[in-house]
């Protein structure tokens, strides 16, 4: 059971726009900034959105990131075939004294 | 660049012991804290633990402390997770990853991971 919790699944067709959700508590995202993760299939996780909404260099601007209050939300406007992986949101956890991570979320596209 | 890479794949069996290790390049390898981070089968990501590499200030995620060791070598850059006695719910895949802001779920870049398979 994760502290943060993600829909397991998504999907969508091409060019579609889909949201993933993550929900936290007053100790972990009420508190703290939100990160997202994209793994790829067979590949080590890397950043996606850091800072609840901002993007790396290199992550294109089809991805998005947004908080409000104990909640998280990652946004992909025009899937792409490419988009297919698992997706996991991060933060700091004040009880806990570390980072806690979603469950994932595996979006497919159709 | 920024690299972390780690040791390659392992198989083991229960009761043996391990240390696989992550080779850090292209930064200061004193300033940013290490996390381990283990990925089950099919599963999510757990935080295992961080470490300082300046005095190897270390801190363990409790359902991980007493079962794993986390340690560096300044000399090589290196950080290094071991078991003292593996059993078959260690295996995993294993990342390292560089902390870039203590307080922060915020890692990056991630080791490739390596695969600890323990089996009889």
């Amino acid at each position: 059971q994760s502290v943060l919790t993600q829909p397991p699944s998504v999907s969508g067709t091409p060019g579609q726009r889909v949201t993933i959700s993550c929900s936290g508590s007053s100790s972990n995202i009420g508190s703290h900034n939100v990160y997202w993760y994209q793994q790829l299939p067979g590949t080590a996780p890397k950043v996606l959105i850091y800072r609840n909404d901002q993007r790396p260099s290199g992550v294109p601007d089809r991805f998005s990131g947004s908080k409000s209050g104990t909640s998280a939300s990652l946004a992909i406007s025009g899937l792409r075939s490419e988009d297919e992986a698992d997706y996991y949101c991060a933060a700091w956890d004040d009880r806990l004294r570390g980072p806690v991570f979603g469950g994932g979320t595996k979006v497919t596209v159709l | 660049e920024v690299q972390l890479v780690q040791s390659g794949s392992e198989v083991q069996k229960p009761g043996e012991s391990l240390k696989i290790s992550c080779r850090c390049s292209g930064y200061s390898f004193t300033t940013y804290w290490i996390a381990w981070v283990r990925q089950m089968p099919g599963r999510g990501l757990e935080w295992m633990g961080i470490i300082y590499p300046s005095d190897s200030d270390t801190r363990y995620n409790s359902s991980f402390e007493g079962q794993v060791t986390i340690s560096v070598d300044k000399s090589v850059s290196t950080a290094y997770l071991q078991w003292n006695s593996l059993k078959a719910s260690d295996t995993a895949t294993y990342y390292c990853l560089r902390v870039m802001s203590l307080g922060a779920g915020w890692f990056d870049p991630w080791g490739q991971g390596t695969l600890v398979t323990v089996s009889s």
